[in-house]
């Protein structure tokens, strides 16, 4: 069974500009997630999605991420314009549906921002 | 407010030499307990998770956490630590109450002595 997939794996862009992460669930899972996880701390959730529609995104700084998952499946997270604060690891989830179980994750995508 | 405590920041082991990673938790309903491990530049892959039942539950290479009520933890232990476990270990619990999002540990680093 394939994983979560995401990319690209690194990129490196300069303050103000834009950026967008791309991310395929595992296939049958309802539930994705977007976590961004700073060096040396714990995964922050930014948005969660069941099928396409979002369910929480209270953490998700809108005025400059914005995150889509259309048809349900695939998704992809945006910064537009980015700030020196967001270079993190941007990891992609997903989940069979919102409940009690296991998040599968991808490898993630580094973000630096210069 | 719900949490997750790990307090060690670093753990310093030989190789060989047994571990315990601590977590604690505050809930008020039955959690849903985690271990999440991190390599270096990957994302997470669960260890091992707690539902409900035995209270000691084993997990991938080697790893065992115990869930105990009364202390409100779920410790992270393997008999005989090897090189390749120097890693970052994730605690995370969710309920029913938080909504099944996943609260998150800051982690405790792993650091393998030869």
């Amino acid at each position: 069974e394939a994983g979560v997939a995401q990319s690209p794996r690194y990129k490196i862009i300069e303050k103000r500009q834009s950026v967008a992460f791309w991310c395929n669930p595992i296939s049958g899972h309802a539930t994705l997630y977007w976590y961004q996880q700073i060096l040396g701390q714990g995964p922050k959730l930014l948005i969660q999605f069941q099928n396409n529609g979002v369910v929480d995104d209270s953490q998700l700084p809108k005025d400059r991420f914005s995150a889509e998952r259309l048809k349900g499946v695939d998704s992809t997270l945006k910064i537009q314009p980015a700030k020196l604060e967001d270079s993190a690891v941007y990891l992609c989830a997903s989940s069979l549906e919102q409940g009690p179980g296991e998040l599968f994750f991808g490898e993630g995508s580094r973000l630096t921002v210069l | 407010a719900q949490s997750v405590t790990q307090p060690d920041i670093h753990i310093t082991v030989s190789e060989g030499a047994s571990l315990e990673l601590r977590c604690n938790y505050s809930y008020g309903a039955t959690p849903y307990l985690f271990w999440y491990v991190q390599s270096p530049g990957q994302g997470l892959q669960l260890l091992l998770k707690y539902f409900s039942g035995d209270t000691l539950v084993q997990g991938i290479k080697g790893f065992e956490a115990e869930f105990k009520r009364s202390q409100s933890s779920f410790n992270l232990r393997k008999p005989s630590v090897h090189w390749s476990d120097a890693a970052e270990y994730f605690c995370a619990v969710k309920d029913v109450d938080s909504n099944y999002q996943l609260i998150w540990g800051a982690g405790t680093k792993l650091i393998i002595k030869p």
